[in-house]
C-alpha cells in the first residue's frame, strides 16, 4: 500500500467556519507533511512532522494549525480563513531513515474555497 | 540551501524521447537529486532520484553529470500521459532533523501527438 489519502477531497467553507483536513497513509512512515499549492505554483510547505512531533513551521499563520495524532494520521485544523487561502492542501509522507534519499508519497489533495 | 534551475516548458513529440535538463550548481556532496511530476490537479508524483551514479527504473532514467552541478530526465518514449510539470529537486535538511522536501518553479512538459 503506497497511497496517501486526503479527506474532503472538495471542501468549501465560510471566513467564519472551523474545519479540518485529513490525511492518511500506512506505510510506516514516521514524516509527515503539509503543502500549500496555488493554482498555477509549485507546491510551498508549512508543516513536517518527524515521530509525530512538529519539526517545522514554514511561519504559517496560526490560522492553520496541523496535529499528528499517531503515526498515520495528520490533520489540519483550519479557523478563520481568509478567501486568499484558497488553494490545493496536499499531504506527503516519507521514511525517516538516515541520509537524504527517500521519495515522498503525496496524497491526491483537498481544494478548499473559503468563500 | 542548494537551488534547481529548469526551463519553463518544453515540448516534445509522442514516442520520441524527452530529456528534461536540470542545473543545480550548488549541490553539495551528501545531497540527492529527486525528480517529481504532478499531472494537472494530482498530487505531485515521485519519479527518480539519485547522487552520482545514472539511474535507472521502470518510469524514467536519471543522468548526473560526474561534477553534479546538473542532470537530465529521460522518458526514453513519451506519451500524452506525460504531459505534466516536472519538478527537479535538492534534498536538504531541515530542522529536527527532518528533511525539506522544497518544490521550485519545475517546468511544464507538453507531449505532442
Amino acid at each position: 500500500d503506497t497511497e496517501v489519502t486526503q479527506t474532503p477531497k472538495h471542501l468549501v467553507m465560510g471566513m467564519t467556519n472551523k474545519k479540518s483536513l485529513k490525511c492518511e497513509q500506512h506505510m510506516g512512515h514516521r514524516a509527515m507533511y503539509w503543502y500549500k499549492q496555488k493554482a498555477k505554483k509549485p507546491p510551498e510547505l508549512m508543516f513536517v512532522y518527524s515521530y509525530e512531533k512538529l519539526s517545522i513551521n514554514e511561519s504559517v499563520p496560526s490560522r492553520f494549525s496541523p496535529e499528528c495524532p499517531n503515526s498515520s494520521l495528520l490533520n489540519l485544523h483550519l479557523h478563520a480563513l481568509q478567501p486568499e487561502d484558497s488553494a490545493l492542501y496536499l499531504c506527503a509522507s516519507s521514511t525517516r531513515g538516515g541520509g537524504t534519499n527517500t521519495e515522498a508519497f503525496f496524497g491526491q489533495g483537498t481544494r478548499l474555497t473559503v468563500v | 540551501d542548494a537551488k534547481t534551475t529548469q526551463p519553463t516548458s518544453m515540448d516534445c513529440a509522442e514516442g520520441r524521447a524527452a530529456n528534461l535538463p536540470c542545473n543545480h550548481s550548488t549541490i553539495s556532496g551528501n545531497e540527492y537529486v529527486y525528480w517529481y511530476r504532478q499531472i494537472h490537479s494530482q498530487g505531485p508524483q515521485y519519479i527518480i532520484h539519485g547522487l552520482k551514479n545514472n539511474e535507472t527504473n521502470e518510469m524514467a532514467s536519471l543522468i548526473i553529470t560526474e561534477d553534479r552541478k546538473s542532470s537530465t530526465l529521460i522518458l526514453p518514449h513519451a506519451t500524452l500521459r506525460d504531459t505534466a510539470v516536472y519538478y527537479c529537486i535538492v534534498r536538504v535538511a531541515g530542522g529536527g532533523g527532518s528533511e525539506k522536501l522544497v518544490f521550485g518553479k519545475g517546468m511544464k512538459l507538453t507531449v505532442n501527438p
